[in-house]
């Protein structure tokens, strides 16, 4: 079964700073990943995608992250924080199931969250 | 292109009561997933609609149900509700189904009391 482990519930940057945050995940084959972002009170917004190609993958807002297989990793960076990244970040892990009846899809796994703050 | 719209927004029920959730999916998009986002949680997942039928379920209840209509939209019903059932519901739809990136709608804030 596919799990997602984020290592740090809440992680608190200065404006400008370096952000990562962190990401290990479980799965049985070589899985999609995924960083989602969610605002306050809002849905939640793709920032990048890991799907079996490059291992290092940019997303939107400056954002990237690099997949890891031996580490089982999918760390989330940005070299340079800005005030509206404060934001909840979801780090998710996508896999092919198959159900008893015979009918399948993608289901996606997703982490308990890690809250950024961004001092000014 | 129109992204994934849900409504309403926000919904108050009292606990025993029913209610049905809707949404609509991103323009050529035929899976539709529905998510339950307790406070201070990541989204659970409840079901996967594709081209009308149920095609994978989460560890939800039977009285979670839901529907795929031709035009790809769908609905996310809840019958005898139960305080626990408080949470943002969020609605995903992506091209089709497998291990493809999702894309969400806002979400409806369910309140039982």
């Amino acid at each position: 079964a596919q799990s997602v482990t984020q290592l740090d519930s809440h992680v608190s940057v200065s404006e400008g700073t370096p952000v990562l945050l962190r990401c290990n995940y479980s799965s049985s084959y070589s899985p999609s990943l995924f960083w989602y972002v969610q605002h306050p009170n809002k849905g939640l917004q793709l920032l990048l995608k890991y799907t079996s190609a490059a291992t290092l993958v940019k997303g939107i807002n400056g954002f990237e992250a690099e997949f890891k297989k031996s580490e089982t990793s999918f760390h989330l960076t940005k070299p340079s924080a800005h005030m509206s990244d404060a934001a909840e970040y979801f780090c998710v892990v996508s896999e092919w199931r198959v159900e008893v009846g015979g009918t399948s899809y993608g289901k996606l796994t997703f982490g308990q969250g890690t809250i950024l703050t961004v001092h000014p | 292109e129109t992204g994934v719209t849900q409504s309403p927004t926000h919904l108050i029920k009292t606990r025993g009561q029913q209610v049905t959730l809707r949404c609509s999916s991103q323009s050529g998009h035929n899976t539709v997933s529905w998510y339950q986002q307790a406070l201070g949680q990541g989204p659970q997942f409840i079901f996967q609609y594709y081209r009308e039928e149920e095609n994978g379920r989460g560890n939800f209840p039977p009285r979670f149900s839901g529907l795929q209509f031709p035009n790809y939209s769908s609905e996310l019903n809840v019958n005898a509700l139960e305080l626990d059932d408080s949470a943002l519901y969020l609605c995903a739809s992506s091209e089709r189904t497998g291990v493809y990136e999702q894309y969400f709608g806002p979400g409806t804030r369910l309140t039982v009391t």
